[in-house]
Protein backbone atom coordinates (compact mmCIF):
# COMPACT_ATOMS: atom_id res chain seq x y z
CA UNK A 1 0.00 0.00 0.00
CA UNK A 2 1.40 3.23 -0.59
CA UNK A 3 1.56 5.44 2.26
CA UNK A 4 3.33 9.26 2.84
CA UNK A 5 3.26 10.34 5.89
CA UNK A 6 4.59 14.23 6.67
CA UNK A 7 6.39 15.56 9.86
CA UNK A 8 7.91 18.73 11.44
CA UNK A 9 5.03 20.94 11.27
CA UNK A 10 4.90 23.33 14.49
CA UNK A 11 4.62 27.14 15.38
CA UNK A 12 7.65 28.93 14.30
CA UNK A 13 7.72 33.02 14.39
CA UNK A 14 7.52 34.98 11.15
CA UNK A 15 11.32 35.28 9.62
CA UNK A 16 11.91 32.02 10.79
CA UNK A 17 12.39 28.43 9.40
CA UNK A 18 10.54 25.16 9.34
CA UNK A 19 11.58 22.02 7.49
CA UNK A 20 8.78 19.42 7.04
CA UNK A 21 9.86 15.90 6.00
CA UNK A 22 7.47 13.01 4.38
CA UNK A 23 8.27 9.37 4.86
CA UNK A 24 7.21 7.36 1.67
CA UNK A 25 6.54 3.22 1.62
CA UNK A 26 5.04 0.99 -0.60
CA UNK A 27 6.47 2.13 -3.83
CA UNK A 28 9.37 2.62 -5.75
CA UNK A 29 10.30 6.07 -4.55
CA UNK A 30 13.52 7.04 -6.32
CA UNK A 31 11.75 6.62 -9.48
CA UNK A 32 8.81 8.93 -8.29
CA UNK A 33 8.29 13.09 -9.32
CA UNK A 34 6.91 14.19 -5.56
CA UNK A 35 5.43 17.55 -4.64
CA UNK A 36 3.83 19.37 -2.01
CA UNK A 37 0.27 21.00 -1.71
CA UNK A 38 -0.83 23.58 0.97
CA UNK A 39 -4.14 24.52 2.06
CA UNK A 40 -4.83 27.66 4.56
CA UNK A 41 -7.30 27.46 7.01
CA UNK A 42 -10.63 27.26 5.08
CA UNK A 43 -9.07 27.86 2.07
CA UNK A 44 -8.37 26.33 -0.77
CA UNK A 45 -5.25 24.45 -2.29
CA UNK A 46 -2.35 25.59 -3.74
CA UNK A 47 0.60 23.87 -5.37
CA UNK A 48 3.86 25.09 -3.49
CA UNK A 49 6.20 22.99 -6.04
CA UNK A 50 7.90 19.91 -6.77
CA UNK A 51 10.51 17.31 -7.69
CA UNK A 52 12.06 15.40 -10.78
CA UNK A 53 13.07 12.18 -10.06
CA UNK A 54 17.05 11.86 -10.34
CA UNK A 55 16.63 9.88 -13.54
CA UNK A 56 14.12 12.84 -15.21
CA UNK A 57 17.06 15.09 -13.78
CA UNK A 58 16.01 16.04 -9.64
CA UNK A 59 15.24 19.39 -11.04
CA UNK A 60 12.83 21.59 -9.06
CA UNK A 61 9.75 23.85 -9.97
CA UNK A 62 8.39 26.21 -7.54
CA UNK A 63 4.90 28.18 -6.77
CA UNK A 64 5.66 32.21 -7.41
CA UNK A 65 4.96 33.21 -3.79
CA UNK A 66 7.16 30.26 -2.58
CA UNK A 67 10.13 30.76 -5.06
CA UNK A 68 13.00 31.93 -3.23
CA UNK A 69 12.03 31.23 0.29
CA UNK A 70 11.57 27.13 -0.05
CA UNK A 71 13.91 24.39 -1.13
CA UNK A 72 12.19 21.29 -2.13
CA UNK A 73 15.08 17.92 -2.17
CA UNK A 74 14.78 14.27 -1.56
CA UNK A 75 16.31 11.20 0.06
CA UNK A 76 16.26 8.09 -2.03
CA UNK A 77 18.22 6.40 0.49
CA UNK A 78 15.69 6.84 3.02
CA UNK A 79 12.76 7.34 1.42
CA UNK A 80 12.12 10.69 2.09
CA UNK A 81 11.14 14.05 0.31
CA UNK A 82 11.73 17.58 2.11
CA UNK A 83 10.70 20.99 2.25
CA UNK A 84 12.89 23.47 3.82
CA UNK A 85 10.76 26.54 4.76
CA UNK A 86 12.73 29.64 5.38
CA UNK A 87 11.86 33.42 5.90
CA UNK A 88 8.16 32.26 6.68
CA UNK A 89 5.35 34.95 6.32
CA UNK A 90 1.99 34.63 8.34
CA UNK A 91 0.44 34.01 5.20
CA UNK A 92 2.16 30.30 4.68
CA UNK A 93 0.29 29.11 7.77
CA UNK A 94 -1.33 25.95 6.46
CA UNK A 95 -1.55 22.48 6.75
CA UNK A 96 1.19 20.57 3.81
CA UNK A 97 0.70 18.05 2.05
CA UNK A 98 3.05 15.34 0.87
CA UNK A 99 2.15 14.16 -2.59
CA UNK A 100 3.12 11.62 -5.51
CA UNK A 101 3.05 13.12 -9.11
CA UNK A 102 1.67 11.53 -11.90
CA UNK A 103 2.62 13.13 -15.37
CA UNK A 104 3.25 12.43 -19.39
CA UNK A 105 1.69 13.58 -22.48
CA UNK A 106 -1.90 12.93 -23.81
CA UNK A 107 -3.10 15.17 -26.74
CA UNK A 108 -1.01 18.08 -23.72
CA UNK A 109 1.06 17.85 -21.20
CA UNK A 110 -0.65 16.21 -18.08
CA UNK A 111 0.04 16.50 -14.01
CA UNK A 112 -2.04 15.49 -11.41
CA UNK A 113 -1.42 14.35 -7.39
CA UNK A 114 -2.50 10.49 -7.04
CA UNK A 115 -1.49 10.03 -3.52
CA UNK A 116 -1.79 12.33 -0.62
CA UNK A 117 -0.55 12.02 2.50
CA UNK A 118 -2.57 13.30 5.28
CA UNK A 119 -0.31 16.57 5.90
CA UNK A 120 1.36 18.51 8.88
CA UNK A 121 0.02 21.98 9.76
CA UNK A 122 2.32 25.11 9.84
CA UNK A 123 1.74 28.40 12.20
CA UNK A 124 3.68 30.92 11.29
CA UNK A 125 2.59 33.69 13.80
CA UNK A 126 4.60 35.82 16.32
CA UNK B 1 -1.35 33.41 -15.36
CA UNK B 2 -3.86 30.78 -15.74
CA UNK B 3 -7.44 31.03 -13.98
CA UNK B 4 -9.42 28.28 -12.88
CA UNK B 5 -12.93 28.73 -12.00
CA UNK B 6 -15.41 26.80 -9.84
CA UNK B 7 -18.59 27.32 -8.43
CA UNK B 8 -18.74 28.00 -4.95
CA UNK B 9 -21.31 25.79 -3.70
CA UNK B 10 -23.73 23.24 -5.52
CA UNK B 11 -26.60 21.21 -4.04
CA UNK B 12 -28.38 18.05 -5.12
CA UNK B 13 -31.31 15.85 -3.66
CA UNK B 14 -30.33 12.40 -2.72
CA UNK B 15 -30.12 10.08 -5.62
CA UNK B 16 -29.98 12.91 -8.34
CA UNK B 17 -27.30 14.24 -10.31
CA UNK B 18 -24.54 16.74 -9.65
CA UNK B 19 -23.05 18.49 -11.81
CA UNK B 20 -19.64 20.48 -10.83
CA UNK B 21 -18.31 22.92 -13.30
CA UNK B 22 -14.48 23.88 -14.20
CA UNK B 23 -14.26 27.29 -16.10
CA UNK B 24 -11.01 28.00 -17.85
CA UNK B 25 -9.65 29.57 -21.26
CA UNK B 26 -9.52 26.80 -23.90
CA UNK B 27 -9.25 23.91 -21.10
CA UNK B 28 -10.96 21.91 -23.09
CA UNK B 29 -7.01 21.82 -24.56
CA UNK B 30 -5.83 20.44 -20.98
CA UNK B 31 -5.99 17.73 -19.14
CA UNK B 32 -8.42 17.97 -16.48
CA UNK B 33 -7.83 16.55 -12.75
CA UNK B 34 -10.86 16.64 -9.97
CA UNK B 35 -10.00 15.87 -5.94
CA UNK B 36 -12.68 15.49 -3.42
CA UNK B 37 -11.99 16.52 0.32
CA UNK B 38 -14.04 15.56 2.88
CA UNK B 39 -14.05 18.00 6.17
CA UNK B 40 -10.94 17.30 8.34
CA UNK B 41 -9.37 14.88 5.67
CA UNK B 42 -6.51 14.80 2.89
CA UNK B 43 -7.70 14.98 -0.64
CA UNK B 44 -8.35 12.45 -2.89
CA UNK B 45 -7.98 11.75 -6.52
CA UNK B 46 -11.74 10.56 -8.28
CA UNK B 47 -10.99 11.86 -11.76
CA UNK B 48 -7.63 12.07 -13.65
CA UNK B 49 -7.12 13.37 -17.27
CA UNK B 50 -10.53 14.82 -18.56
CA UNK B 51 -12.79 11.53 -17.52
CA UNK B 52 -10.48 8.17 -16.02
CA UNK B 53 -11.27 6.95 -12.58
CA UNK B 54 -8.69 5.87 -10.17
CA UNK B 55 -9.36 2.25 -8.88
CA UNK B 56 -11.71 2.03 -5.91
CA UNK B 57 -13.59 5.21 -7.38
CA UNK B 58 -17.53 4.62 -7.49
CA UNK B 59 -18.59 4.42 -11.56
CA UNK B 60 -20.88 7.22 -10.20
CA UNK B 61 -17.91 9.55 -10.76
CA UNK B 62 -17.40 10.94 -14.43
CA UNK B 63 -15.75 13.86 -16.11
CA UNK B 64 -16.18 15.59 -19.18
CA UNK B 65 -13.96 18.68 -21.04
CA UNK B 66 -15.27 20.75 -24.03
CA UNK B 67 -14.42 24.28 -25.02
CA UNK B 68 -13.98 26.24 -22.12
CA UNK B 69 -15.69 24.49 -19.44
CA UNK B 70 -14.60 20.46 -17.98
CA UNK B 71 -17.62 19.41 -15.79
CA UNK B 72 -17.20 16.71 -12.95
CA UNK B 73 -20.37 14.40 -12.90
CA UNK B 74 -21.91 12.60 -9.66
CA UNK B 75 -24.23 10.33 -10.48
CA UNK B 76 -27.14 8.67 -8.06
CA UNK B 77 -25.68 11.58 -5.39
CA UNK B 78 -25.33 9.73 -1.61
CA UNK B 79 -24.94 11.72 1.43
CA UNK B 80 -21.26 10.69 1.27
CA UNK B 81 -20.36 12.43 -1.68
CA UNK B 82 -20.69 15.96 0.57
CA UNK B 83 -17.63 17.00 0.42
CA UNK B 84 -15.59 20.06 -1.29
CA UNK B 85 -13.99 19.29 -4.91
CA UNK B 86 -10.93 21.35 -6.39
CA UNK B 87 -10.62 20.71 -10.30
CA UNK B 88 -6.88 21.53 -11.59
CA UNK B 89 -4.81 21.24 -14.19
CA UNK B 90 -1.26 21.95 -15.40
CA UNK B 91 -0.34 25.42 -17.23
CA UNK B 92 2.88 25.70 -19.59
CA UNK B 93 3.37 29.29 -17.63
CA UNK B 94 1.60 29.23 -13.90
CA UNK B 95 2.56 25.62 -13.32
CA UNK B 96 -0.16 23.37 -11.57
CA UNK B 97 -3.11 25.44 -10.86
CA UNK B 98 -6.34 24.42 -8.60
CA UNK B 99 -9.89 25.88 -8.88
CA UNK B 100 -11.28 28.08 -5.79
CA UNK B 101 -13.53 24.22 -4.79
CA UNK B 102 -17.18 23.63 -4.69
CA UNK B 103 -18.72 22.69 -1.49
CA UNK B 104 -21.57 19.51 -2.80
CA UNK B 105 -24.45 19.54 -0.56
CA UNK B 106 -26.40 16.50 -0.36
CA UNK B 107 -30.05 17.45 -0.02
Amino acid sequence: EVQLVESGGGLVKPGGSLRLSCAASGFTFSNAWMSWVRQAPGKGLEWVGRIKSKTDGGTTDYAAPVKGRFTISRDDSKNTLYLQMNSLKTEDTAVYYCTTVRQGVRFNYYYYMDVWGKGTTVTVSS
Amino acid sequence: SYELTQPLSVSVALGQTARITCGGNNIGSKNVHWYQQKPGQAPVLVIYRDSNRPSGIPERFSGSNSGNTATLTISRAQAGDEADYYCQVWDSSTASVFGGGTKLTVL
